[in-house]
């Protein structure tokens, strides 16, 4: 069965940080990774997806998630926090029926300090 | 750019109340879902509807949950008879292929007093 970790409910970093979330996954098959960002009061949105193309994954707003098998893991990192990337952070896993259900991680708030 | 929308965004509802949900996926999407996420829980997967029927359910959807496409372009999820349990953000998402990733509506706090 497909499961998903978060390591850290909050963290917390100064504007111009490196923001570093992590996410650790179990996959009875090849996984298709996602990691989705909510802003307050709004819907999920897709930051970036991992489906077993390059292991370095490259998304929006400078975000990026590198795949290693060995450590089934899929950390979200980004070289310079900024305020507005204040938000709370979800890792997630298809599920491996092809219904592409997703199942998801506890989430990581992620607050940026001026 | 399309989106999902969902309505409304927040609804009120006394305990053994019928509640209906409403979500209108992307227009060109054929897979549709619903997950919920309780205050301060991890967001679970409830439902994914397929050709007019449910593909997978998880062990939350129970009898006392339906969803339905009734026109082609709304996808709704009703419950029955609400718990205090039930209160939770219900997320409505879509996607055009099974294996692509998921667009996602903004949610429906629902609150069961």
């Amino acid at each position: 069965a497909q499961s998903v970790t978060q390591l850290g409910s909050h963290v917390s970093v100064s504007e111009g940080a490196l923001v570093l979330l992590r996410c650790n996954y179990s996959s009875s098959v090849p996984p298709y990774l996602f990691w989705y960002v909510q802003y307050p009061n709004q819907g999920l949105q897709l930051l970036l997806k991992y489906t077993s193309a390059a292991t370095l994954v490259k998304g929006i707003n400078g975000f990026e998630a590198e795949f290693k098998k060995s450590e089934t893991s899929f950390h979200l990192t980004k070289p310079s926090a900024h305020m507005s990337d204040a938000a709370e952070y979800f890792c997630a896993v298809r599920g491996s029926s092809n219904t592409g259900k997703l199942i998801f991680g506890q989430g990581t708030t992620l607050q940026v300090k001026p | 750019e399309p989106e999902v929308t969902q309505t409304p965004s927040h609804q009120v509802t006394q305990m053994g109340q019928e509640v209906i949900l409403r979500c209108v996926p992307i227009s060109n999407h054929l897979y549709f879902y619903w997950y919920r996420q309780i205050l301060g829980q991890k967001v679970e997967f409830l439902v994914s509807f397929y050709n007019n029927e449910i593909s997978e359910k998880s062990e939350i959807f129970d009898d006392q949950f339906s969803v339905e496409r009734p026109d082609g372009s709304n996808f709704t999820l009703k419950i029955r008879s609400t718990k205090l349990e039930d209160s939770a953000m219900y997320f409505c998402a879509s996607s055009d292929a099974g294996y692509n990733e998921q667009f996602f509506g903004p949610g429906t706090r629902l609150t069961v007093l």
